[in-house]
């Protein structure tokens, strides 16, 4: 079974400081993705990236950068966090080519920025 | 702008009822069309999806139907159990492996 992983469940953090969401896949996937899902805004792109050390901005990459470093692994950071970015972030990953569509997503980081 | 519009936000529905939520979209080029489930504490997960070239597709109790004329599809649970209380969002994806997610629905299966 595909698993993806985020490194927490629950996250405090005060404004400004420099928050760093992990997020590790076990099964080769070339596609990884952060979203926030916020109610009544389902869930929102914010970057993806379909291969070690690309990225592309989603549609709402403000506030956001991420890095992929090695295939298994892609990091959301906040550089600056604020009160707006409290949210729930999901990661998830997905294989490339014809037929392959799922996306298998993490359980989920709740994030609160005090 | 909503790639992918769903509605109602909200169901309830009686054990052993139907339930039925809808999605549109706008853009033709989109080739598969999926519907997520989400538990609470959980990551969304997949239930089912369609490709543009059938009308209906069936998985036990949950089918989604397709009408390309109308750019619309729906995803209908047949004898809900309150098992099926989460969250379902539709999407539909184009050539680049993204997918756009409509803002979910809420629906509860009270016994």
């Amino acid at each position: 079974d595909v698993k993806v992983t985020q490194s927490s469940r629950y996250l405090v953090k005060r404004t400004g400081e420099k928050v760093f969401l992990e997020c590790v896949q076990d099964m080769d996937h070339e596609n990884m993705f952060w979203y926030r899902q916020d109610p009544g805004l389902g869930l929102r792109l914010i970057y993806f990236s379909y291969d070690v050390k690309m990225k592309e901005k989603g549609d709402i990459p403000e506030g956001y950068s991420v890095s992929r470093e090695k295939k298994e692994r892609f990091s959301l950071i906040l550089e600056s966090a604020s009160t707006n970015q409290t949210s729930m972030y999901l990661c998830a990953s997905s294989q490339t080519g014809t037929g392959y569509n799922e996306q298998f997503f993490g359980p989920g980081t709740r994030l609160t920025v005090l | 702008q909503q790639q992918v519009k769903q509605s109602p936000q909200s169901l309830i529905v009686q054990k052993g009822g139907i339930s039925i939520i809808n999605c549109a979209y706008e853009n033709t080029a989109f080739d598969y069309f999926p519907w997520y489930q989400q538990f609470p504490g959980k990551g969304p997960a997949l239930l089912i999806a369609i490709r543009p070239d059938v009308s209906e597709k069936k998985e036990g109790r949950f089918t989604i139907s397709f009408n390309k004329s109308a750019k619309q599809f729906s995803l209908h649970i047949m004898d809900s159990q309150p098992g099926d209380s989460a969250t379902y969002f539709c999407a539909a994806k184009a050539g680049n492996n993204r997918l756009a997610f409509g803002k979910g629905n809420q629906v509860v299966v009270i016994p």
